[in-house]
């Protein structure tokens, strides 16, 4: 069964450095996810892309965070400058139809920021 | 997207039957009803989705109201490792998570 994958499993890195956080969605859906959750708290909607562009983005979603999609299979979360409050399991999911229909999520990674 | 509301948490004895109810009074006639559930840490898994029908798969069964105004997600033979937190999400587009219900299988 597909499934989508994500690299690494686990990023330490230290405040101020820039991290990539690297996704592989399910090879035929078309649009693209990113969640994260902060240890004992909700799963937080980040982005939505779609056809190379966000087609929706929260208020998280700041000026330190992009997504791109750098080639036909990976896509990706870059953070400009992490924070320490940017510490959290990052969620890639994706979907072949955005409305109504499932959005099948990735096993995670853990960001640690010292 | 619709607020929903759900009871914290639950437990239920394993080879019960598991239902965990959702109230959605402000649903709009385009949103879905949907379920997923959280492993631990792990990425939230899709569980079953419906618009206003009954659903069955094979995991769970979905009941919703005829006004639609709350749900039921039923797991019919609970097992220990159906232990998870259990989120009812109403949506058009975008996911928006609450806080779910930690169901807990007991032996």
């Amino acid at each position: 069964e597909p499934e989508v994958t994500q690299t690494p499993s686990h990023q330490v890195t230290q405040m101020g450095q820039e991290v990539i956080l690297r996704c592989v969605p399910i090879s035929n859906h078309l649009y693209f996810y990113w969640y994260r959750q902060i240890l004992g708290q909700k799963v937080e909607f980040l982005v939505s892309f779609y056809n190379n562009e966000i087609s929706e983005k929260s208020e998280i979603f700041d000026d330190q965070f992009s997504v791109e999609r750098p080639d036909g299979s990976n896509f990706t979360l870059k953070i400009r400058s992490t924070k320490l409050e940017d510490s959290a399991m990052y969620f890639c999911a994706s979907s072949d139809v955005v409305v109504v229909d499932t959005q099948y999520f990735g096993p995670g990674t853990r960001l640690t920021v010292l | 997207d619709a607020k929903t509301t759900q009871p914290p948490s639950m437990d239920c004895a394993e080879g019960r039957a598991a239902n965990l109810p959702c109230n959605h009074s402000t649903i709009s006639g385009n949103e879905y009803v949907y379920w997923y559930r959280q492993i631990h840490s792990q990425g939230p898994q899709y569980i079953i989705h419906g618009l206003k029908n009954n659903e069955t798969n094979e995991m769970a069964s979905l009941i919703i109201t005829e006004d639609r105004k709350s749900s039921t997600l039923i797991l019919p033979h609970a097992t220990l490792r159906d232990t998870a937190v259990y989120y009812c999400i109403v949506r058009v587009n975008d996911m928006r998570f609450g806080a779910g219900t930690r169901l807990t299988v007991k032996p």
